[in-house]
């Protein structure tokens, strides 16, 4: 079936260095893919997205890039600051209506 | 404008009772979903609605129920609570298009539920 595998599930970097997430899906169809981040004790908040019609999307210090060939999309993120630690989960949509997500990575930064 | 809004927070339950948690959305949002989130899978779609009086399941259905018989609300229903059902709920909605296309879902906080 549909599925979205992401990685890594935890990720540890120093404040001020770059954090990058990947994530693979399996339904070549999929034309729509979010990227969210989870702070303890709330429910997802959508960072930033992307339609499979743009190869790579940015807003300030985060950005999405997305390779439909090899059905794979990243979200980096650069001069990582400690509010930035969060658990961000990536989805892909299937059939208009089924939003599939990854199993998440918890990112850590240290100040 | 108060986005998604869920309820109960927190909630216990006996194996077999019945319960309902409850979402609303003040966005004239007309897709609504709902998911749960166990540790190390993410989210998994329960249901969904593209509108008021329609409904379709999602990848793990089974044990639960919902209606929307308006725009602004998502019920969920639990029939006969299940040890396995121990989880986070969320629910979140999103404008769908007249293309069919959906946009970001915004989310609720969600419902802890424990099932004992």
């Amino acid at each position: 079936g549909e599925n979205v595998e992401q990685h890594p599930s935890t990720l540890s970097v120093q404040e001020g260095d770059s954090a990058v997430i990947k994530c693979t899906y399996s339904d070549s169809a999929s034309n729509y893919f979010p990227w969210y981040k989870q702070e303890l004790g709330k429910g997802p908040q959508l960072i930033i997205d992307i339609r499979s019609n743009v190869g790579e999307k940015k807003d300030q210090r985060i950005a999405v890039t997305l390779n439909k060939t090899a059905k794979h999309f990243s979200l980096h993120i650069t001069e990582t600051q400690p509010e930035d630690s969060a658990v961000y989960f990536c989805a892909a949509l299937f059939n208009n209506n089924d939003m599939r997500f990854g199993a998440g990575t918890r990112l850590t930064v240290k100040p | 404008n108060a986005g998604v809004t869920q309820t109960p927070k927190f909630q216990v339950l006996k194996t077999g009772q019945s319960m309902t948690l409850q979402c609303a959305q003040d966005m004239n949002h007309e897709y609504m979903s709902w998911y749960r989130q166990d540790p190390g899978m993410g989210l998994r779609l329960i249901h969904y609605s593209v509108g008021a009086g329609i409904t379709d399941q999602g990848e793990v259905p089974n044990g639960y129920n919902v209606s929307r018989s308006t725009t602004e609300d998502f019920p969920l229903r639990l029939l006969s609570a299940a040890p396995s059902q121990t989880s986070v709920y969320f629910c979140a909605s999103s404008y769908e298009s007249s293309a069919g296309t959906n946009y970001g879902y915004t989310f609720g906080s969600g419902t802890r539920l424990t099932v004992v």
